[in-house]
């Protein structure tokens, strides 16, 4: 079975263009959630999807947005980059988003570097 | 504010030594801690996962242990191997009205060296 995939892996942009990062779950689980991880910290919650719909988001501007698909994949936007918005960028991948219960599997990850 | 600190921040050990890993948070209500793995440039992976009721679980040479009464965690790690080099990640669940979400400390990062 294929585990949570992410695309694409490494991803370099110039300030002010948009980016759209793509996650696909685990097959069978119906919740997407999204992570920001600047070098040397530990993730900060962006968004979290259920069923198509947003359960969660964390303190992060407007520029960034995502959704969910029938099929469960997201997408994860951000548009007018800055240079702090370089980071590597994690998609979780559970079964009902009932995080308390169950493990979140990680995906490898997206590296976007903003030039 | 919810938070979840680690140290130390980094951690050099020699092949083969045991080390511990600190990890205090002040996140409520706290559902359950993880510790993680993380290779540089990869996506977490899962060591172990406490409910509040838990005071000690291993996985292999990784032992996680959870006192909720003062909200502290530590994962040990005996017989180190090159392989253990790697940032490790102490995660508390949070269940709030947004659903639940995962609170991540900062980290250790851990150099095994032979």
């Amino acid at each position: 079975d294929a585990g949570v995939t992410q695309s694409p892996t490494h991803l370099i942009k110039t300030r002010g263009q948009h980016v759209t990062l793509r996650c696909s779950p685990i097959s069978g689980h119906k919740s997407v959630s999204w992570y920001q991880q600047v070098l040397g910290q530990g993730p900060q919650f962006i968004f979290q999807y259920y069923e198509k719909e947003e359960r969660g988001r964390g303190n992060f501007p407007d520029r960034f947005s995502a959704r969910q698909f029938p099929n469960y994949s997201s997408e994860l936007n951000v548009n007018a980059l800055l240079l702090g918005d370089s980071a590597l960028y994690l998609c979780a991948s559970s079964f009902n988003g009932q995080l308390f219960k169950q493990g979140a599997f990680f995906g490898q990850g997206t590296r976007l570097t903003v030039v | 504010k919810n938070q979840v600190e680690q140290s130390p921040q980094s951690l050099i050990i020699l092949e083969g030594k045991n080390c511990t890993l600190q990890c205090n948070y002040t996140v409520s209500p706290f559902s359950n801690l993880r510790w993680y793995k993380q290779d540089t440039g990869r996506g977490p992976v899962s060591l172990t996962i406490m409910t509040f009721s838990e005071n000690t679980k291993s996985n292999g040479r990784y032992t996680a242990t959870l006192d909720a009464d003062t909200k502290q965690s530590s994962l040990h790690i005996t017989a180190s191997q090159l392989s253990d080099s790697a940032s490790y990640i102490c995660v508390v669940s949070v269940w709030d009205n947004a659903g639940n979400m995962l609170t991540f400390g900062g980290g250790t990062r851990l150099m095994v060296k032979p």
